[in-house]
């Protein structure tokens, strides 16, 4: 089966602690995507990627970082410069005009 | 500035039509105009999109207003199925894809 996994669904860290979420896709899509989903809000472009070993900063990159290394993955790391981390993130990927979601990682600063 | 903007929520009766719309009034001549739904703790699902014309797929019809400033999106026939949350998009000569706040739906049996 073709799609994009993202894991764990659900993280939970220590506040100044740094987290790295995961994101694979097995679509041999060259585009790559990570969103920030907050309650009641629609999605906010945090940094994408339209080829390996290039990418782009979105609309909230500040307090995030990440790398394409292989076309298949995409993470995401969350610094501790990120002040208001928790929420849901979403990971895409793209072929031509149409985007295919993950299934989103929760994550929880205590 | 919102790029899209849409009604917070609307209701619909089942097996009643639904007109979603949407503006987008700064929308440049090469913007793609795209719909997604996404369901709670889910990632969003592509629904249709389109340039200029009207557009038709097995889930929805797209109406593209002649100066692209706004669009609705139609579900011919609500089911309980279709209760999400739907968002308008332009999508750039980028590959950005830019998402409004989204429209709650609500299908009543």
């Amino acid at each position: 089966d073709g799609g994009i996994t993202q894991s764990p669904k659900y993280l939970f860290r220590k506040e100044g602690q740094n987290v790295t979420l995961s994101c694979e896709q097995n679509l041999n899509h060259d585009a790559m995507y990570w969103y920030r989903q907050d309650p009641g809000q629609g999605l906010r472009l945090i940094y994408y990627s339209q080829i390996v070993n290039d990418f782009q900063k979105g609309d909230i990159a500040e307090g995030y970082s990440v790398s394409r290394e292989k076309k298949e993955s995409f993470p995401l790391t969350v610094t501790s410069a990120q002040k208001n981390p928790t929420a849901f993130y979403l990971c895409a990927s793209s072929i031509e005009d149409t985007q295919y979601f993950g299934p989103g990682t929760r994550l929880t600063v205590l | 500035d919102a790029k899209t903007t849409q009604p917070n929520s609307m209701e619909s009766n089942e097996e009643e039509p639904v007109h979603l719309p949407c503006n987008h009034s700064t929308i440049s001549g090469t913007d793609y105009i795209h719909w997604y739904r996404q369901l709670p703790s889910q990632g969003p699902e592509y629904v249709i999109h389109g340039l200029t014309s009207n557009v038709n797929n097995r889930m929805a019809s797209l109406a593209i207003a002649e100066d692209r400033k706004s669009s609705t999106l139609i579900l011919h026939r609500a089911t309980l199925r279709d209760a999400a949350v739907y968002y308008c998009i332009l999508q750039n000569t980028g590959n950005q894809f830019y998402f409004g706040t989204g429209t709650s739906l609500t299908v009543i049996p």
